[in-house]
């Protein structure tokens, strides 16, 4: 399988501040990246489409505005939780898709918004 | 779109017996099915998958049957373990489109 990697793993801050998240690609060149939240006992929610190099494709009731996210290299894809409230806190993971279409996913990271 | 019903919820089971988990989706049109194995605060990791052009895999202790047909699927795992014990998530999608994933089966496996 592939390793991707997220960073931080877990962050804490404070309501109305933004927050970067960075997801990597250690061993592909993933032109397609997916960001998801998970909230506690959930399913995966998708919540965008990261292609390198052109914007992302939000999915329906996903805020871009809220939630930015750039993809400018071919290892790497950032999602920033921009002006974060209570109700932003989540568990967020990304994952890359390789040639078959297999999507493999990074460790997380644990939002917790104060 | 597609959707995925999974069942059951969850799933008890005694260690050495088999486990089942159940999938449905709903577009004839998706032909990749992953299952993902999800443990407490860790990522989702891939344990196997089936394309449509085949009707079961295998792969040591797991297997994927595909009943295209009823637009079904389902993962078997035999010989459970403690360690098998987790969330385990079916998914679908259309190629190299994005996954729908089933809501998730919670399996513990009682020594």
């Amino acid at each position: 399988g592939a390793v991707v990697s997220q960073h931080p793993s877990w962050v804490i801050c404070k309501s109305g501040t933004s927050v970067k998240i960075e997801c990597r690609s250690l061993d592909f060149q993933a032109t397609t990246m997916f960001w998801y939240r998970q909230f506690p006992k959930q399913s995966l929610m998708l919540m965008a489409t990261s292609n390198e190099g052109s914007k992302a494709t939000y999915e329906q009731g996903v805020e871009k505005d809220k939630f930015l996210i750039n993809h400018a290299s071919l290892t790497l894809s950032t999602l920033t939780v921009t002006s974060a409230h209570p109700e932003d806190s989540s568990f967020y993971i990304c994952s890359e898709q390789q040639g078959g279409g297999e999507q493999y996913f990074g460790p997380g990271t644990r939002l917790t918004v104060t | 779109g597609e959707n995925v019903e999974q069942h059951p919820s969850t799933l008890s089971v005694q260690e050495g017996d088999s486990a089942v988990i159940k999938c449905t989706y709903s577009d004839s049109a998706s032909n990749y099915f992953p299952w993902y194995k999800q443990e407490l605060g860790k990522r989702p990791q891939l344990i196997i998958d089936i394309r449509s052009n085949v009707g079961e895999k295998k792969d040591q202790r797991i297997a994927v049957t595909l009943n295209k047909t009823a637009k079904h699927f389902s993962l078997h795992i035999t010989e459970t373990q403690p360690e098998d014990s987790a969330v385990y998530f079916c998914a679908a999608s259309i190629g190299y489109s994005t996954l729908t994933f089933g809501k998730g089966t919670m399996l513990l496996v009682s020594p």
